[in-house]
């Protein structure tokens, strides 16, 4: 079973300041995911990564910005935070390339609040 | 473009009851299809997964689901429900060769079994 560790589990920021959510993978997977999970909207992709030194944008970029300096740690930074950035953060790593017909494995999610 | 729907933001069942959540997909071919479930406060874990083949998949405790092409749908069922399978389901596409591998996520349905 893949293992996917986000850190911290939760986090109360105050509105513009920075936030900086933390994933480590140990299964060597190439592609990893950001993900924030709201009420009514399901998983919505924020960024991605192919591998070490990519990040790309997803669906909803906006006020994120991400890093994967080594294959195993992929952040994503809130550089000034909103309340609207009050959510659940997911973390997932996937083999990409169609490798196990793209199925991901998450971590157990941060929650964040902005107040 | 895809996108996957989940009519039912929520489902009370009695347990031993029988159970169906329903999920319909938009894609222009055959995707993979995924259903996830979320656990109070814990990330998602994959239930099953169809890529290809026999149209019926088995899962996890005891959940199945069928991919039906014409109807453009992948429903989840379960023979008699437990208590324990309360919590939140995700019905996921994937597009076949992509090299990114993301998931498009619907909006999850919570499940309510009633002792």
């Amino acid at each position: 079973e893949a293992a996917v560790t986000q850190s911290p589990r939760n986090k109360v920021a105050v509105t513009g300041g920075k936030v900086t959510l933390s994933c480590n993978q140990t299964n060597n997977h190439n592609n990893m995911y950001w993900y924030r999970q709201d009420t009514g909207h399901g998983l919505r992709l924020i960024h991605y990564s192919y591998g070490a030194g990519s990040t790309e944008k997803g669906d909803i970029p906006d006020g994120y910005k991400a890093s994967r300096p080594s294959q195993e740690n992929f952040s994503l930074i809130l550089e000034l935070a909103t309340p609207s950035q009050t959510s659940v953060y997911f973390c997932a790593s996937g083999l990409g390339l169609g490798g196990s017909q793209n199925t991901l494995y998450f971590g157990a999610g941060t929650r964040l609040s902005v107040l | 473009a895809q996108s996957v729907t989940q009519p039912d933001a929520r489902v009370t069942v009695s347990e031993g009851a029988s159970l169906q959540l329903r999920c319909k997909y938009s894609y222009s071919a055959t995707p993979y299809l995924f259903w996830y479930v979320q656990y109070p406060r814990q990330g998602l874990q994959l239930l099953l997964k169809y890529y290809s083949g026999d149209p019926v998949v088995q899962g996890v405790n005891s959940f199945e689901a069928e991919f039906s092409k014409s109807n453009s749908s992948f429903h989840l069922q379960k023979a008699s429900v437990h208590w324990s399978d309360s919590a939140v389901y995700f019905c996921a596409l994937s597009r076949r060769g992509s090299a990114l591998g993301r998931l498009h996520f619907g909006a999850g349905t919570q499940l309510i079994v009633i002792p």
